[in-house]
């Protein structure tokens, strides 16, 4: 079964850092582009960064930039996060989510994991 | 950035009802434009690919149209199990952006 399972949310003060984790099954993961998405509570959908398959290619939100760092490791089909200087308004439910299209660093999302809250409050 | 406006935010429609949902960009996007489901405390999943393309295993009551600028959403005939929230998605450049959602309820 394709799945993607996120770790390492939590309830993290103000100015902390947190390091997200996705962890891939079931497909080739070094093939393919994946991405981070969160979504406060309420809130829609909101784009964070993605990294191509041989993480040559990476983006990231402006409302990221310079705080989170992604990365992967395709020898352990893992997919990272590094948050820093976490501010309340970072506080989201952060999914992962693959690139259907195997080579690809921009794409439609076939396969979603059910993600991991982040909760940033003193 | 491209903007991704999508309307309406809400909508309530009794079962067998056909539903429509509209998505604008504010650059043309050609066709990279998804639609996603997400039921309540569920992830997303994809239901249309590149405009029209319909998901293996998505019931054909579901259909996306449009290219450039100007998206459409439907379902055809409203089923009990078709309340969520729908988001389009442009994928032309970054920043990946997402339309606000079109929370669908049953009348």
């Amino acid at each position: 079964e394709v799945q993607l399972v996120e770790s390492g949310g939590g309830l993290v003060q103000p100015g902390r850092s947190l390091r997200l984790s996705c962890a891939a099954s079931g497909f080739t993961f070094g093939d393919f582009g994946i991405h981070w998405v969160r979504q406060a509570p309420g809130k829609g959908l909101e784009w964070v960064s993605g990294i191509s398959w041989n993480s040559r290619d990476i983006g990231y939100a402006d409302s990221v930039k310079g705080r989170f760092t992604i990365s992967r490791d395709n020898a352990k089909n893992s997919l990272y996060v590094q948050m820093n200087s976490l501010r309340a308004e970072d506080t989201a439910l952060y999914y992962c989510a693959k690139v259907a299209a195997s080579g690809f660093f921009l794409g439609t999302f076939d396969i979603w994991g059910r993600g991991t809250m982040v909760t940033v409050s003193s | 950035d491209i903007q991704m406006t999508q309307s309406p935010s809400s909508l309530s429609a009794s079962v067998g009802d056909r539903v429509t949902i509209t998505c604008q960009a504010s650059h043309d996007i050609s066709d990279y434009l998804n639609w996603y489901q997400q039921k309540p405390g569920r992830a997303p999943s994809l239901l249309i690919s590149d405009a029209s393309n319909l998901e293996t295993g998505v019931p054909s009551r579901f259909s996306g149209s449009g290219s450039g600028t100007d998206f459409t959403f439907t379902i055809s005939s409203l089923q009990p199990e078709d309340i969520a929230t729908y988001y389009c998605q442009q994928y032309t450049n970054l920043p990946l952006t997402f339309g606000g959602g079109t929370k669908v309820e049953i009348k």
